[in-house]
């Protein structure tokens, strides 16, 4: 199975900063790369697709990019409804995921 | 409005089976591939099982794999998971997921709420 680590596991920031979380891959897996946002008690959203396709619905402070084997989820100005869980996922083979990164209030 | 509703979590106990069952409405369902998905309490999440539209093609993760049966009904509109020797790892919410296999492999894309399943005597 290809393994998927994020990084940071969890970080503190404030309404209104830059928020980057990192995903890698153990292998190549192309943009097969997507992004999905939990919050307690919920499922999952889903934000982004391809590595970089945003889902509809999904407000544009929302991006992603990478390919290979690194990618990145960028939220450019944090809002008190972004403070949450996030796993990347890849569907270049068998579906896997990262452990989560946690977003909470600094 | 697209909803997918899971039923059939509840307590088991080892070794013993449960069939979850998954209301899909607001959609083409006969069109999709499904998935199930789970959560173990406060742990990240675990893809078990996927079937095709047509469910000619079905997966299974290696943990579930010989016990776990996934199926679907088109003309119910519903999905199923049948598992059998149940073990207290198996403990998690289970989410129904619809597919949009494609070009970017399996997307997630419309999840259930999700039901509990608890092993444990």
């Amino acid at each position: 199975d290809i393994q998927m680590t994020q990084s940071p596991s969890s970080l503190s920031a404030s309404v209104g900063d830059r928020v980057t979380i990192t995903c890698r891959a153990s292998q190549s897996i192309s943009s097969y790369l997507n992004w999905y946002q939990q919050k307690p008690g919920k499922a999952p959203k889903l934000l982004i697709y391809g590595a970089s396709s945003l889902q509809s619905g999904v407000p544009p402070r929302i991006s992603g990019s990478g390919s290979g084997t690194d990618f990145t989820l960028t939220i450019s100005s944090l809002q008190p409804e972004d403070f949450a869980t996030y796993y990347c996922q890849q569907s270049y083979s068998t579906p896997t995921f990262g452990q989560g990164t946690k977003v909470e209030i600094k | 409005e697209v909803q997918l509703e899971e039923s059939g979590g509840g307590l088991v106990q080892p070794g013993g089976s449960l069939r979850l069952s998954c209301a899909a409405s607001g959609f083409t369902f006969s069109s999709y591939s499904m998935n199930w998905v789970r959560q173990a309490p406060g742990k990240g999440l675990e893809w078990v099982s996927y079937i095709s539209s047509s469910s000619s093609t079905i997966y299974y993760a290696d943990s579930v794999k010989g016990r776990f049966t996934i199926s679907r009904d088109n003309a119910e509109n519903s999905l199923y998971l049948h598992m059998n020797s149940l073990r207290a790892e198996d403990t998690a919410v289970y989410y129904c997921v619809r597919d949009l296999y494609g070009d970017y492999g399996s997307v997630f894309d419309i999840w259930g709420q999700g039901t509990l399943v608890t092993v444990s005597s």
